[in-house]
């Protein structure tokens, strides 16, 4: 089973500021990996898939990156809507895994 | 528009069963792999289940393999999964979702709790 180990476990951010999300695959995935973002009470979206790709609908001041077994988000400037738990998953194997989250909260 | 309404969710005694239901609809549901995800109160998003879009292979998590079984009607447009031998641990919302790199689409999730 492919371990997804995501971090840091919190990120504390003012709005306007930039946040970066990491996630680490403990063998490598290609780039067969998504991103999602679940608000409380939610289900989770679709964010990135491919490492890279932005899923329809989604702002530009996302951005994902990385390939083989280090990936990381990239909110460029974060908005009050943004501050949210962020999930990667890989599908590249079965069985398919989720990192723990990425909390992103108001600093 | 692409909408997933899971059902069947509810509260059951441990070593109980329960069959969830998934009403596929704005799409044409025999075209798609589909999965089930589970997450526990306030914990992350565990992955359950798959089935191709053809029914004819499926994949499980080894926490639940065993016990659990999807299956899905394409005639009915209709995800389900069997839930046997239910544990304290299985209590959890669970989610129906479309499989296309990644999961692109999830239903609002139904509850499951285990608990005697």
């Amino acid at each position: 089973e492919i371990v997804m180990t995501q971090s840091p476990a919190t990120l504390s951010v003012s709005p306007g500021e930039r946040a970066t999300l990491s996630c680490r695959a403990s063998q490598s995935l290609s780039s067969n990996l998504a991103w999602y973002q679940q608000k409380p009470g939610q289900a989770p979206r679709l964010l990135v898939y491919g490492a890279s790709t932005r899923a329809t609908a989604i702002p530009a001041r996302f951005s994902g990156s990385g390939s083989g077994t280090d990936f990381t988000l990239t909110i460029s400037s974060l908005q009050s809507e943004d501050f949210a738990i962020y999930y990667c998953q890989q599908y590249d194997t079965w069985p398919r895994t989720f990192g723990q989250g990425t909390k992103v909260e108001i600093k | 528009e692409v909408q997933l309404v899971e059902s069947g969710g509810g509260l059951v005694q441990p070593g109980g069963s329960l069959r969830l239901s998934c009403a596929a609809s704005g799409f044409t549901f025999s075209d798609y792999w589909m999965h089930w995800v589970r997450q526990a109160p306030g914990k992350g998003l565990e992955w359950v289940s798959h089935i191709y879009s053809d029914g004819g292979t499926t994949n499980y998590a080894d926490s639940v393999k065993g016990r659990f079984t999807i299956s899905r009607d394409n005639a009915k447009n209709t995800l389900y999964l069997q839930m046997n031998s239910l544990r304290v641990e299985d209590t959890a919302v669970y989610y129906c979702t479309r499989d296309l790199l990644g999961i692109d689409y999830w239903g609002p999730g139904t509850l499951v709790t285990v608990s005697s």
